[in-house]
């Protein structure tokens, strides 16, 4: 499986920017990066995408290292809402349509 | 805009009864998902399929597990002579097209098994 790799947990401050790392160092060339999230007692909720450029929505910003080979997902002011799991998600092709998720990092917020 | 839906939400059976797990996609998704979240385990993809198609079943166990997604209708996850190891949050998403285009969850039926 193609492998990303991120902190087992982080911890945030209500109202600050949060960054959530990831690498993935052998993406090839058309394999897009994915971030969903899963609130508790919930289904996965998609985030972002991207491919090679950064991207911005309302819900964060999705910045991809020149070589690609990490990204990072920005939410520009968290709240306890955003107290989550993220899983940072490889898209590749030889794997169709499946979505295939890591142990992800535990989002903790603090008021 | 009705996103996915999925019934029942929690779902109690004896061991040795076949369970029903049913997803309604959202409105103009053609592509229909299942996953499973065993307790204190990650989700693993189980099967891929679209209108009357199973597209990748590369995750189902070989036994007991069947999935359909008919012409009309919701999509289902059929378990049969379900086992206390079936317990587990099932999650169905679906898509509009293949690709890379996002994956929209439902909230899960949790299966417990007495």
């Amino acid at each position: 499986d193609a492998k990303t790799t991120q902190p087992n947990s982080m911890e945030s401050n209500e109202e600050e920017p949060v960054h959530l790392p990831c690498n993935h160092s052998t993406i090839s060339g058309t394999d897009y990066i994915h971030w969903y999230r899963q609130l508790p007692s919930q289904g996965p909720e998609y985030v972002i995408h991207g491919l090679t450029s950064n991207v911005n929505n309302r819900m964060a910003s999705l910045a991809i290292a020149e070589d690609r080979k990490s990204s990072t997902l920005i939410l520009h002011r968290a709240t306890l809402r955003d107290a989550a799991v993220y899983y940072c998600i490889l898209r590749v092709a030889s794997y169709g349509n499946k979505l295939v998720f890591g142990a992800g990092t535990i989002l903790r917020v603090k008021s | 805009n009705a996103g996915v839906m999925q019934n029942p939400r929690h779902l109690v059976r004896r061991r040795g009864q076949e369970a029903r797990l049913r997803c309604s996609p959202m409105k103009g998704h053609s592509h229909v998902y299942w996953y499973r979240q065993l307790p204190e385990e990650g989700l693993k993809f189980m099967v891929y399929l679209q209108k009357e198609n199973i597209i990748d079943e590369s995750g189902m166990p070989k036994e007991r597990f069947s999935a359909e997604f008919p012409k009309e209708g919701p999509s289902i996850l059929r378990i049969q002579q379900v086992v206390r190891g079936d317990s587990a949050a099932y999650f169905c998403a679906s898509s509009p097209g293949q690709g890379h285009q996002p994956q929209h969850f439902g909230d899960g039926t949790r299966l417990s098994i007495l």
